[in-house]
């Protein structure tokens, strides 16, 4: 596979599960992220990781847990969420050299709903 | 105020026409700007991005970047129906290394054949 992969693409789960969001990159990129897109708002950054440590955490709910093993894979774990937490959730990957003109590559995305 | 803005839209334009999509920004300190296209239910993907003040052109799509003025746009020549979609705009600060990319809430270009 090539680019950025993203599994489950659809999800749905009750209030008191527990679940997984997967993402890998197959671009041999150092930095890697997670977004929330909801509807009518801009996309959100939640969490940021380069060279496999956490460098920025946007006030997100502890119920949202990220896991970052290695430089191509990157996990969301999700437990007692709400259903305001319905969204599609990205991944994407960059180099991540910090100049500042990182091109960010986006996987195609987990489509979340909490009932 | 909002670090990113954009019209929503819907912005309607004639296929074969030259469609127009304006962003601006707060933040002065602001060094890259990126267009992404996201059609519906689908993940954003990159059409280009621009640091440097001026235009940049690539097949049908010109950005141009005014730093003074805190805007940068879009324009897509030729339109076709295919263009139909959500732009979004994001810039990226760089901070200590660290990059933070930072969109608009996007605007809906519809192309009428």
């Amino acid at each position: 596979e090539t680019g950025v992969t993203q599994t489950p693409r659809h999800l749905v789960m009750g209030m008191t599960n527990k679940k997984s969001l997967k993402c890998e990159q197959h671009l041999g990129h150092n930095a890697m992220y997670w977004y929330k897109q909801s509807a009518k708002k801009p996309l959100e950054l939640m969490f940021v990781y380069s060279l496999e440590e956490r460098v920025e955490n946007n006030s997100v709910p502890s119920r949202f847990s990220p896991e970052c093993p290695n430089s191509s894979h990157l996990f969301l774990h999700l437990h007692t969420l709400q259903p305001e937490d319905s969204a599609l959730y990205l991944c994407a990957s960059s180099q991540g050299k910090g100049r500042g003109t990182d091109t960010q590559y986006f996987g195609p995305g987990t489509r979340l709903t909490v009932l | 105020q909002k670090e990113v803005e954009q019209n929503s839209g819907p912005l309607s334009v004639p296929e074969g026409a030259i469609a127009s999509l304006n962003c601006t920004y707060s933040d002065r300190g602001s060094q890259s700007f990126f267009w992404y296209r996201q059609y519906s239910g689908k993940s954003p993907e990159l059409i280009m991005f621009i640091y440097s003040n001026g235009d940049k052109e690539d097949g049908r799509f010109t950005a141009q970047l005014n730093k003074a003025s805190q805007y940068v746009s879009l324009l897509i020549r030729d339109s076709q129906p295919s263009d139909s979609a959500t732009y979004l705009c994001a810039v990226i600060r760089t901070n200590f290394g660290n990059e933070k990319l930072t969109f608009g809430t996007g605007t809906r270009l519809t192309i009428i054949p």
